[in-house]
């Protein structure tokens, strides 16, 4: 298996603008987390998705954050409006219950909004 | 609430050295607590947890539920050690929710 697979790997936007992160979890795992990792913050838990629902999304930031997961292999990140304190490495994690709660993390998507 | 503190944004020892990483939680059931390490450019990979009870690379921790502590400990680090290491908690129960530390990056000097 290719592990957890993010586009892009690297983004740099323009304030104000549309940005989509993707994600593909592993084959047959059917948890997927989304997580932003900055210097002062180190990773911070957005949102995670059991069977494609969204379970908990208390730790998206504003309203310009929303997560999707239309079915079992493909998620994504959107923020609208960006803005330059979304600087960030936004990582995608994805896991299979009963696996010993080991998660598996995607190579993360580096964000620049400028 | 669930919370994972790790209290050094960076720790810088010679080869060699002993290290420890120091990890304190909080949670007021019965915690799951993982260190999970990444290097350079490369993505975020599982290191040990505690209830496998084992040691990976030479690097150990033992969940002290007193102290509410998951220090990461190895006797004589090594240059290929460096890295970030972040510690991280799951609560019991039906929930998924894995919570990190803020990380702390480990410098191994030759």
């Amino acid at each position: 298996d290719a592990g957890v697979i993010q586009s892009p790997r690297h983004e740099v936007t323009e304030m104000g603008q549309e940005v989509t992160l993707r994600c593909k979890p592993i084959s047959g795992h059917n948890s997927l987390f989304w997580y932003r990792q900055t210097m002062m913050r180190g990773l911070e838990l957005l949102i995670y998705f059991n069977n494609n629902v969204p379970i908990d999304d208390s730790g998206m930031p504003e309203d310009r954050f929303s997560a999707k997961m239309p079915n079992a292999s493909f998620s994504t990140l959107k923020i609208q409006p960006s803005e330059p304190r979304d600087s960030a490495v936004y990582f995608c994690a994805s896991r299979r219950q009963g696996s010993g709660n080991t998660i598996y993390f995607g190579e993360g998507s580096w964000l620049t909004v400028v | 609430a669930q919370r994972v503190t790790q209290p050094e944004k960076l720790l810088s020892v010679f080869k060699g050295a002993p290290v420890e990483l120091k990890c304190n939680y909080s949670y007021s059931g019965s915690p799951e607590l993982f260190w999970y390490v990444q290097y350079s450019r490369q993505r975020l990979q599982l290191l040990l947890r505690h209830i496998s009870r084992e040691s990976i690379k030479g690097f150990t921790a033992d969940l002290n539920k007193g102290e509410t502590s998951f220090h990461l400990k190895k006797p004589f680090a090594q240059e290929e050690d460096s890295a970030m290491y972040y510690c991280a908690l799951r609560g019991g129960g039906a929930t998924n929710k894995l919570i990190f530390g803020t990380g702390t990056l480990l410098a191994v000097q030759p």
